[in-house]
């Protein structure tokens, strides 16, 4: 199956400061999101981006689907970011979502 | 518009005991997913449907079974809980990915098995 690897697995952030987190997939992909998983366990949808790149207020992404990566920026971080950031995608001529295993974010005041 | 709703929320089981969890979703989606998340990892699927009436193994399914009887609504069950099972579940539903739509999930169901 498809490996998705996501960097750096932790991540420790002054609050203000600016943040990339990479995902790399192994093989050809039709379908990318970024989700954030709350400290409550919430997973909220940040982004659908099989391509290209997309804004969000502080948060952008941008896919880069030949290269297999995408990226996703977090500028003037908040306390409010920290969580657990996961990439997930869909391999070519597959029905489902496939996770990496995230970064965790954590953003002190 | 309430999405995708799971209940229960929380549940103990011990081991041996069967449940069945729900999950229901008003956005007339075909696919609808069951993942579990155990600490430190992602998500993993344990099985799918593409529609009513069909079902599909994910990456874990041992140990669950599934059933969609409705568009609407997906169960998974555990007919002999084990401690392997402890872990937060987590529904999904979506149109087909193929055709540029994204995956909206649940607010997770943590379940404990003694």
């Amino acid at each position: 199956g498809i490996q998705v690897e996501q960097s750096p697995p932790d991540l420790i952030l002054q609050e203000g400061a600016n943040s990339t987190l990479r995902c790399n997939f192994s093989d050809s992909v039709n379908n990318l999101q970024w989700f954030h998983q709350n400290p409550w366990g919430q997973l909220i949808n940040l982004f659908y981006i099989p391509s290209g790149t997309k804004q969000n207020g502080r948060l952008s992404a941008t896919t880069v689907a030949t290269e297999r990566y995408s990226l996703l920026y977090i500028s003037s971080s908040q306390t409010t970011d920290s969580g657990v950031y996961f990439c997930a995608v869909v391999q070519t001529g597959a029905n489902n979502l496939f996770f990496g295993t995230g970064t965790r974010l954590t953003v002190i005041p | 518009n309430a999405g995708v709703t799971q209940t229960p929320k929380f549940r103990v089981l011990k081991t041996g005991q069967s449940m069945t969890l729900l999950c229901a979703q008003d956005m007339n989606h075909e696919y609808m997913y069951w993942y579990r998340q155990d600490p430190g990892m992602g998500l993993r699927l344990i099985h799918y449907s593409v529609g009513e009436g069909t079902t599909a193994k994910g990456e874990v399914p041992d140990g669950y079974n599934v059933s969609r009887l409705k568009k609407q609504n997906f169960l998974l069950g555990l007919e002999s809980a084990a401690p392997s099972q402890t872990s937060v579940y987590f529904c999904a539903s979506s149109y087909p990915l193929i055709l540029n739509t994204e995956a909206f999930f649940g607010q997770g169901t943590r379940l404990t098995v003694v």
